[in-house]
């Protein structure tokens, strides 16, 4: 068993669209959880970092963590075309991070 | 301009040669660590090291050399032994007293 799932998409869905990105993971350990934008040929970019459970809300983005269930969230309200992109999620316990392989998100105007 | 530079952008190497690829940093962040991402397996751990000097394995370790002498570069040796190079590697930094990377714009390796 990996030890995060991340439903690898493809996910499209109309400008001004709420898209939900989710990610699951095994190991209880996990106390830090990130949220990564790739776009094509670049480098991750960080747009959220949770720690524990909870929510956490940054303009048009909301992370949700739920650590009882082991699943983790991203919220994109009013969604844009640049918003396109590939979204990682990732977690840890201390110096090693554990990835999900990425969604491929869409938006079309 | 503070950041995390990868050199170069692009590289195509012969098979049987060793290339090394730079990665930069003034963060003034501790650990640096190298990925390899693969289309539809994420990113997968090559080596980290957390301070000048040392440097520990990660899951696809084999075939792959780093060096830690200077805590703003922690270059990575693609060596003849790794069987399949050709990838996108990343470079990550991430500050001791912070549990979050921030990664370098990467470099495509194309073996030929």
């Amino acid at each position: 068993q990996k030890e995060v799932e991340q439903d690898p998409g493809p996910l499209s869905v109309p400008e001004g669209a709420i898209v939900s990105l989710n990610c699951t993971y095994s190991n209880s350990a996990f106390q830090y959880f990130m949220w990564y934008r790739q776009y094509s040929r670049k480098g991750p970019e960080l747009l959220m970092y949770t720690y524990s459970s909870g929510n956490k809300e940054d303009g048009r983005f909301t992370a949700q963590v739920d650590k009882s269930s082991k699943y983790i969230s991203l919220f994109i309200r009013d969604s844009q075309p640049s918003d396109s992109a590939t979204y990682l999620c990732a977690m840890s316990a201390g110096n090693q991070f554990y990835f999900g392989t990425g969604t491929s998100l869409t938006v079309i105007p | 301009d503070g950041g995390i530079t990868q050199s170069p952008k692009y590289l195509f190497r012969k098979e049987g040669q060793n290339v090394t690829l730079s990665c930069e940093q003034n963060l003034n962040h501790d650990a640096m660590y190298w990925y390899r991402q693969d289309p539809g397996q994420g990113l997968r751990l090559i080596y980290y090291s957390q301070i000048v000097n040392d440097f520990q394995k990660g899951d696809i370790a084999e075939g792959y050399s780093v060096s830690r002498e200077k805590k703003e570069s922690f270059p990575l040796t693609v060596t003849s032994a790794q069987k399949n190079p050709t990838a996108f590697y990343l470079c990550a930094t991430r500050g001791l007293a912070t549990y979050t990377q921030y990664f370098g714009p990467g470099t495509r390796l194309t073996v030929l």
